[in-house]
């Protein structure tokens, strides 16, 4: 089956600070999604994106679908951003990469 | 609009007991889908309903059975609980306008198993 990875696995920050969040994917997917798990084990939508680039406020993704990988853009950090960001793909079922810890510190 | 919603917010059971549970999907949404994240890990795939019938299944065992109502509603029963189905148990929707196949998660359910 497909496997999705993503890196890094941990990542800290200052307030203020950018970064760059990656996923890979070993073979064609029909969809990929970002997602952040709050605190509580919510996971909000952050994009639907199987290719091209989109923005939301600080936020913006890219998929290269051709490539196999998509790239998560967070701009200006701030603590709420803080939590772990999972991309999920998907061929005949959903998979999900293990995730990249984000902490924002003060 | 409605969002997705899971009950109960938290269940402890014992080894080898049963348990049900349920998940109201998104408004307008016809695709429920099931997902198993235990401590640190990525969600896993459990499986999918799609009108009432299953439509994938992840690498789970047969004790691990759903159903999908007519309302899109849907339940995930789990039986003969092992120490390892601790977790959170979270269920997704999706519909068939806007982008299709996008999930929205509801809250979870927090299973502990004693």
């Amino acid at each position: 089956g497909i496997q999705v990875e993503q890196s890094p696995p941990d990542l800290i920050l200052q307030e203020g600070a950018n970064s760059t969040l990656r996923c890979n994917f070993s073979d064609s997917v029909n969809n990929l999604q970002w997602f952040h798990q709050n605190p509580w084990g919510q996971l909000i939508n952050l994009f639907y994106i199987p290719s091209g680039t989109k923005q939301n406020g600080r936020l913006s993704a890219t998929t290269v679908a051709t490539e196999r990988y998509s790239l998560l853009y967070i701009s200006s950090s701030q603590t709420t951003d803080s939590g772990v960001y999972f991309c999920a793909v998907t061929d005949d079922k959903i998979i999900f990469g293990k995730g990249t810890r984000l902490h924002i510190l003060p | 609009e409605t969002g997705v919603t899971q009950s109960p917010t938290h269940l402890i059971k014992t080894r080898g007991q049963q348990v049900t549970l349920r998940c109201s999907s998104q408004s307008g949404h016809n695709t429920v889908s099931w997902y198993q994240q235990a401590l640190g890990q990525g969600p896993q795939f459990i499986f999918q309903y799609y009108r009432e019938e299953e439509n994938g299944r992840g690498n789970f065992p047969p004790r691990f059975s759903g159903l999908q109502f007519p309302n899109y509603s849907s339940e995930l029963n789990v039986n003969a609980l092992e120490l390892d189905d601790s977790a959170l148990y979270l269920c997704a929707s999706s519909g068939t306008s806007g982008s299709l196949n996008e999930q929205f998660f509801g809250p979870g359910t927090r299973l502990t198993v004693l």
